[in-house]
Protein backbone atom coordinates (compact mmCIF):
# COMPACT_ATOMS: atom_id res chain seq x y z
CA UNK A 1 0.00 0.00 0.00
CA UNK A 2 1.30 3.32 -1.03
CA UNK A 3 1.52 5.80 1.82
CA UNK A 4 3.04 8.96 0.78
CA UNK A 5 1.49 11.01 -1.92
CA UNK A 6 3.95 13.44 -3.76
CA UNK A 7 2.25 16.67 -5.02
CA UNK A 8 2.51 17.71 -8.30
CA UNK A 9 3.02 14.83 -10.44
CA UNK A 10 5.09 16.55 -12.59
CA UNK A 11 6.65 19.72 -12.54
CA UNK A 12 8.87 21.89 -15.29
CA UNK A 13 11.47 24.71 -14.73
CA UNK A 14 14.05 26.71 -16.19
CA UNK A 15 17.30 26.17 -14.94
CA UNK A 16 18.32 28.30 -12.03
CA UNK A 17 15.27 28.25 -10.73
CA UNK A 18 14.15 26.10 -7.54
CA UNK A 19 11.78 23.28 -7.31
CA UNK A 20 9.90 22.30 -4.59
CA UNK A 21 7.74 19.03 -3.99
CA UNK A 22 5.70 18.08 -1.57
CA UNK A 23 4.82 14.77 0.12
CA UNK A 24 1.66 14.01 2.28
CA UNK A 25 1.75 10.63 4.14
CA UNK A 26 -1.44 9.10 6.50
CA UNK A 27 0.14 7.08 9.68
CA UNK A 28 2.92 8.49 12.47
CA UNK A 29 6.46 7.72 11.24
CA UNK A 30 9.72 7.26 12.43
CA UNK A 31 11.65 9.09 9.43
CA UNK A 32 10.77 10.11 5.86
CA UNK A 33 13.47 9.97 3.13
CA UNK A 34 13.74 11.05 -0.28
CA UNK A 35 14.95 9.47 -3.01
CA UNK A 36 16.11 10.25 -6.66
CA UNK A 37 15.67 8.42 -9.83
CA UNK A 38 16.99 8.75 -13.22
CA UNK A 39 14.77 7.51 -16.35
CA UNK A 40 15.24 3.59 -16.49
CA UNK A 41 17.68 3.31 -13.03
CA UNK A 42 18.11 2.58 -9.44
CA UNK A 43 17.05 5.21 -7.02
CA UNK A 44 19.50 7.30 -4.77
CA UNK A 45 18.87 8.54 -1.52
CA UNK A 46 18.98 12.20 -1.29
CA UNK A 47 18.18 13.18 2.54
CA UNK A 48 16.79 11.53 5.78
CA UNK A 49 15.07 13.26 8.21
CA UNK A 50 13.59 12.02 11.61
CA UNK A 51 10.16 12.46 13.00
CA UNK A 52 11.64 14.83 15.79
CA UNK A 53 13.59 17.26 13.19
CA UNK A 54 12.04 20.04 11.89
CA UNK A 55 14.42 20.83 8.90
CA UNK A 56 17.69 19.42 7.41
CA UNK A 57 19.99 20.56 4.38
CA UNK A 58 22.24 18.99 2.05
CA UNK A 59 23.79 20.94 -0.63
CA UNK A 60 21.45 22.42 -2.79
CA UNK A 61 18.41 20.15 -1.38
CA UNK A 62 16.54 21.67 1.89
CA UNK A 63 13.96 19.25 3.43
CA UNK A 64 11.35 20.41 5.60
CA UNK A 65 8.61 17.96 8.13
CA UNK A 66 5.22 18.92 9.75
CA UNK A 67 4.29 15.77 11.93
CA UNK A 68 1.44 17.76 12.89
CA UNK A 69 0.26 17.85 9.01
CA UNK A 70 1.85 14.20 7.70
CA UNK A 71 3.67 16.55 5.25
CA UNK A 72 6.90 17.14 4.21
CA UNK A 73 8.75 19.07 1.30
CA UNK A 74 12.01 18.70 -0.89
CA UNK A 75 13.12 22.10 -1.83
CA UNK A 76 16.25 22.32 -4.99
CA UNK A 77 17.49 25.40 -5.04
CA UNK A 78 19.05 26.51 -8.26
CA UNK A 79 18.57 23.88 -10.28
CA UNK A 80 20.52 22.15 -13.11
CA UNK A 81 19.67 20.04 -16.31
CA UNK A 82 20.89 17.04 -14.35
CA UNK A 83 18.59 17.25 -11.80
CA UNK A 84 16.05 16.24 -14.10
CA UNK A 85 14.93 13.02 -13.02
CA UNK A 86 11.56 11.81 -10.61
CA UNK A 87 11.97 12.29 -7.29
CA UNK A 88 10.25 9.90 -4.24
CA UNK A 89 9.11 10.30 -1.12
CA UNK A 90 9.70 6.98 1.81
CA UNK A 91 8.15 6.49 4.81
CA UNK A 92 8.97 3.97 8.09
CA UNK A 93 6.40 3.63 10.31
CA UNK A 94 7.30 2.75 13.77
CA UNK A 95 7.29 -0.20 15.03
CA UNK A 96 7.82 -1.66 12.01
CA UNK A 97 9.49 -5.28 11.32
CA UNK A 98 12.14 -4.68 9.02
CA UNK A 99 12.01 -0.89 9.29
CA UNK A 100 10.13 -1.33 5.54
CA UNK A 101 10.18 2.02 3.43
CA UNK A 102 6.78 2.91 1.81
CA UNK A 103 6.82 5.04 -1.42
CA UNK A 104 4.86 7.35 -3.04
CA UNK A 105 4.26 7.85 -6.66
CA UNK A 106 6.72 10.30 -7.36
CA UNK A 107 6.75 13.51 -8.66
CA UNK A 108 8.73 13.68 -12.53
CA UNK A 109 10.83 16.85 -12.70
CA UNK A 110 12.06 18.70 -15.73
CA UNK A 111 14.32 20.99 -15.56
CA UNK A 112 15.30 22.61 -19.33
CA UNK A 113 18.42 24.28 -20.06
CA UNK B 1 34.55 -0.73 -4.85
CA UNK B 2 31.40 -1.11 -2.59
CA UNK B 3 27.50 -1.47 -4.06
CA UNK B 4 25.19 -3.57 -5.29
CA UNK B 5 24.86 -5.25 -8.28
CA UNK B 6 21.53 -6.80 -10.32
CA UNK B 7 21.85 -9.28 -12.94
CA UNK B 8 20.82 -9.01 -15.78
CA UNK B 9 20.01 -5.89 -16.93
CA UNK B 10 17.27 -6.97 -19.23
CA UNK B 11 15.29 -10.47 -18.97
CA UNK B 12 12.65 -11.87 -21.43
CA UNK B 13 10.44 -14.97 -19.99
CA UNK B 14 8.42 -17.42 -21.82
CA UNK B 15 4.60 -18.36 -20.82
CA UNK B 16 4.91 -20.30 -17.96
CA UNK B 17 8.55 -20.60 -17.30
CA UNK B 18 10.32 -19.33 -13.74
CA UNK B 19 13.35 -16.91 -14.17
CA UNK B 20 15.81 -16.04 -11.41
CA UNK B 21 16.91 -12.30 -10.64
CA UNK B 22 20.41 -11.88 -8.98
CA UNK B 23 21.11 -9.09 -6.37
CA UNK B 24 24.82 -9.07 -4.89
CA UNK B 25 25.88 -6.42 -2.42
CA UNK B 26 29.53 -5.99 -0.73
CA UNK B 27 28.00 -3.33 1.90
CA UNK B 28 27.78 -6.04 4.83
CA UNK B 29 24.55 -5.04 5.49
CA UNK B 30 22.21 -7.17 7.47
CA UNK B 31 18.47 -6.38 5.44
CA UNK B 32 18.05 -6.68 1.73
CA UNK B 33 14.78 -6.20 -0.16
CA UNK B 34 12.92 -6.40 -3.12
CA UNK B 35 10.64 -3.92 -4.76
CA UNK B 36 8.79 -3.92 -7.66
CA UNK B 37 7.92 -0.65 -10.20
CA UNK B 38 5.87 -0.35 -12.56
CA UNK B 39 5.45 2.40 -15.26
CA UNK B 40 4.56 5.70 -13.53
CA UNK B 41 4.36 4.20 -10.36
CA UNK B 42 6.43 4.45 -6.79
CA UNK B 43 8.03 1.03 -5.63
CA UNK B 44 6.21 -1.90 -3.83
CA UNK B 45 7.69 -4.27 -1.73
CA UNK B 46 7.74 -8.01 -2.72
CA UNK B 47 10.38 -9.29 -0.40
CA UNK B 48 12.59 -8.78 2.48
CA UNK B 49 15.25 -10.01 4.42
CA UNK B 50 16.73 -8.79 7.48
CA UNK B 51 18.94 -11.38 8.28
CA UNK B 52 20.80 -14.85 7.35
CA UNK B 53 18.29 -17.96 6.27
CA UNK B 54 15.37 -15.54 7.36
CA UNK B 55 12.52 -13.60 5.00
CA UNK B 56 9.25 -12.14 5.06
CA UNK B 57 6.61 -11.43 2.34
CA UNK B 58 6.21 -7.72 1.49
CA UNK B 59 2.53 -6.33 -0.18
CA UNK B 60 3.00 -8.44 -3.38
CA UNK B 61 4.89 -11.70 -2.67
CA UNK B 62 2.10 -13.61 -5.04
CA UNK B 63 3.87 -15.68 -7.72
CA UNK B 64 7.53 -14.60 -6.01
CA UNK B 65 9.59 -16.71 -4.22
CA UNK B 66 13.37 -15.63 -2.58
CA UNK B 67 16.26 -17.15 -0.69
CA UNK B 68 18.98 -16.06 1.71
CA UNK B 69 21.43 -18.29 2.44
CA UNK B 70 24.48 -16.44 2.19
CA UNK B 71 24.51 -12.48 3.75
CA UNK B 72 25.71 -11.02 0.39
CA UNK B 73 23.41 -12.72 -2.09
CA UNK B 74 19.38 -12.33 -2.30
CA UNK B 75 18.30 -14.05 -5.28
CA UNK B 76 14.20 -13.26 -6.49
CA UNK B 77 12.24 -16.03 -8.66
CA UNK B 78 9.45 -14.78 -10.57
CA UNK B 79 7.36 -17.90 -11.23
CA UNK B 80 4.92 -18.79 -13.32
CA UNK B 81 2.14 -18.38 -10.88
CA UNK B 82 2.99 -14.65 -11.04
CA UNK B 83 0.33 -13.18 -14.18
CA UNK B 84 1.54 -9.81 -14.60
CA UNK B 85 5.64 -9.92 -14.20
CA UNK B 86 6.53 -7.25 -17.08
CA UNK B 87 8.15 -4.45 -14.69
CA UNK B 88 11.39 -3.06 -13.32
CA UNK B 89 12.75 -5.18 -10.17
CA UNK B 90 15.11 -2.88 -7.93
CA UNK B 91 16.94 -4.69 -5.35
CA UNK B 92 18.09 -2.95 -2.07
CA UNK B 93 19.87 -3.04 1.05
CA UNK B 94 19.56 -0.88 4.28
CA UNK B 95 22.22 0.58 6.38
CA UNK B 96 21.87 0.64 10.37
CA UNK B 97 20.61 4.29 9.81
CA UNK B 98 17.66 3.46 7.60
CA UNK B 99 19.13 4.51 4.99
CA UNK B 100 18.66 1.88 1.64
CA UNK B 101 21.34 1.58 -1.34
CA UNK B 102 19.46 0.77 -4.15
CA UNK B 103 20.83 -1.50 -7.52
CA UNK B 104 20.59 -0.66 -10.94
CA UNK B 105 17.37 -2.45 -11.93
CA UNK B 106 16.31 -5.34 -14.27
CA UNK B 107 13.54 -5.13 -16.46
CA UNK B 108 11.60 -8.05 -16.81
CA UNK B 109 9.59 -8.54 -19.99
CA UNK B 110 7.09 -11.98 -20.55
CA UNK B 111 7.04 -12.75 -24.42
Amino acid sequence: SQQGEEDPQALSIQEGENATMNCSYKTSINNLQWYRQNSGRGLVHLILIRSNEREKHSGRLRVTLDTSKKSSSLLITASRAADTASYFCATVPPMEYGNKLVFGAGTILRVKS
Amino acid sequence: DGGITQSPKYLFRKEGQNVTLSCEQNLNHDAMYWYRQDPGQGLRLIYYSQIVNDFQKGDIAEGYSVSREKKESFPLTVTSAQKNPTAFYLCASRNRQDTQYFGPGTRLTVL
